[in-house]
């Protein structure tokens, strides 16, 4: 699986659109960038998923550069809840392949 | 909707004792994945299953075993405990298959202290 590189740490206001980058400049051509995030002490939750250009669910939207070498995760409206460490991984689509989690990304939404 | 079911949430065990630990994955999920995060640590994987059989391995202690029922819920057995295994343990569920671009689900976790 590709590597990824996220910033240790990011604050936002509540209310505010949270920007979360990740660089995986080694990405392979079936390699799928994935967001999980992990409010403390909680099981991981996934957020979104994607292969190339914009992908929106309900809690975010990811945005994948052209040449797929980095994405960043956008939250539309920042809310205290959304206080967490995120997670940038890159893997296989295939149905049972595990997460390696990095180091990932401790957002702060404050009021 | 179902979630992850874990058992117990919290376990507190003497050193060189042994533990086990219970996942009930989402229905019709055939899939279990197993994490441990150690304190200030990120989640690292173990093992996972898919369709009962071992579908990959990590770094998991050879004192730790781990298996998947025909009910599909999983069971991580720990052997000779040391301090260090004091963790937090996540189950993860997902509908495993080639092709399939699946999420995977995590349990609540159990919390296991030794001493």
């Amino acid at each position: 699986d590709a590597k990824t590189t996220q910033p240790t740490s990011m604050d936002c206001a509540e209310g505010r659109a949270a920007n979360l980058p990740c660089n995986h400049s080694t990405i392979s051509g079936n390699e799928y960038v994935y967001w999980y995030r992990q409010i403390h002490s909680q099981g991981p939750q996934y957020i979104i998923h994607g292969l190339k250009n914009i992908e929106t669910n309900e809690m975010a939207s990811l945005i994948i550069t052209e040449d797929r070498k980095s994405s960043t995760l956008i939250l539309p409206h920042a809310t205290l809840r959304d206080t967490a460490v995120y997670y940038c991984i890159v893997r296989v689509a295939e149905g049972f392949q595990k997460l390696v989690f990095g180091t990932g990304t401790r957002l702060l939404v404050s009021p | 909707a179902a979630g992850v079911i874990q058992s117990p949430r919290h376990l507190i065990k003497e050193k060189r004792e042994t533990a086990t630990l219970k996942c009930y994955p989402i229905p019709r999920h055939d899939t279990v994945y197993w994490y441990q995060q150690g304190p200030g640590q990120d989640p690292q994987f173990l093992i996972s299953f898919y369709e009962k059989m071992q579908s990959d391995k990590g770094s998991i202690p050879d004192r730790f075993s781990a298996q998947q029922f025909s009910d599909y819920h999983s069971e991580l057995n720990m052997s000779s405990l040391e301090l260090g295994d004091s963790a937090l343990y996540f189950c993860a569920s997902s509908l495993g298959g080639w092709g399939l671009v699946d999420e995977q689900f995590f349990g609540p976790g159990t919390r296991l202290t030794v001493l």
